[in-house]
């Protein structure tokens, strides 16, 4: 079975720095899709940048990017310019493609602090 | 437009009973997956309907099941509970899911506590 590490239980930042989270996975599919969630303390968890596997181009959503890296089966997480808004939970997941199971695998989550 | 919407809110039962929790998709929405998030841990994947087929599910028992009726509601059933299954059970939606456009949207969750 896939699996998704988050080696980074807590972080912290300063408002307005920059900051990012750390995700590796294992898996033996060439085809597959990660992501980002966000938990707020509300918990209604909310997608926050999505990636493709078979794309090189790493995916940007405003203030959020990723370093995806295919080989290392790394997909980090930079939050730029933090807001106090981003303070949540992050989880990492791992899709496998609709034809192995179309499963979806987390991580165990980071939880991010900023700091005014 | 309303959100995906989980029922009840929270919920408390005793060992060896059975739970049905209820899920309504956004609107539009065909495809809907359960989670359990065990307190400190991620979503562990349960099942996933579309069309009201079951179109993928994780590791868990038997004593976990669900449907989908017509509407795309959803019904998750948990049987013979057990303390470990105390936890949140979270109902995501989706347009499809088949597809590479899958983004899924969470709902709040029921929290379950099986004394």
């Amino acid at each position: 079975a896939q699996t998704v590490t988050q080696s980074q239980p807590e972080m912290s930042v300063q408002e307005a720095e920059t900051v990012t989270l750390s995700c590796t996975y294992d898996t033996s599919e060439s085809d597959y899709y990660l992501f980002w969630y966000k938990q707020p303390p509300s918990r209604q968890m909310i997608l926050v940048i999505r990636q493709e596997a078979y794309k090189q181009q790493n995916a940007t959503e405003n203030r959020f990017s990723v370093n995806f890296q295919k080989a290392a089966k790394s997909f980090s997480l930079k939050i730029s310019d933090s807001q106090l808004g981003d303070a949540a939970m992050y989880f990492c997941a791992y899709r496998s493609a609709p034809n192995t199971g179309n499963q979806f695998y987390f991580g165990t989550g980071t939880s991010l602090t900023v700091i005014p | 437009d309303a959100g995906v919407t989980q029922s009840p809110t929270h919920l408390i039962k005793t060992r060896g009973q059975q739970v049905t929790l209820r899920c309504s998709p956004i609107s539009g929405h065909k495809s809907v997956s359960w989670y359990q998030q065990v307190l400190g841990q991620g979503p562990q994947f349960i099942f996933q309907y579309y069309e009201k087929e079951e179109r993928g599910r994780g590791n868990f028992p038997d004593r976990f099941s669900a449907r989908q009726f017509p509407n795309y509601s959803s019904e998750l059933n948990v049987n013979a509970l057990l303390l470990g299954d105390s936890a949140l059970y979270l109902c995501a939606s989706s347009l499809a899911a088949l597809t590479a456009a899958y983004e899924q949207y969470f709902g709040p969750g029921t929290r379950l506590t099986v004394t």
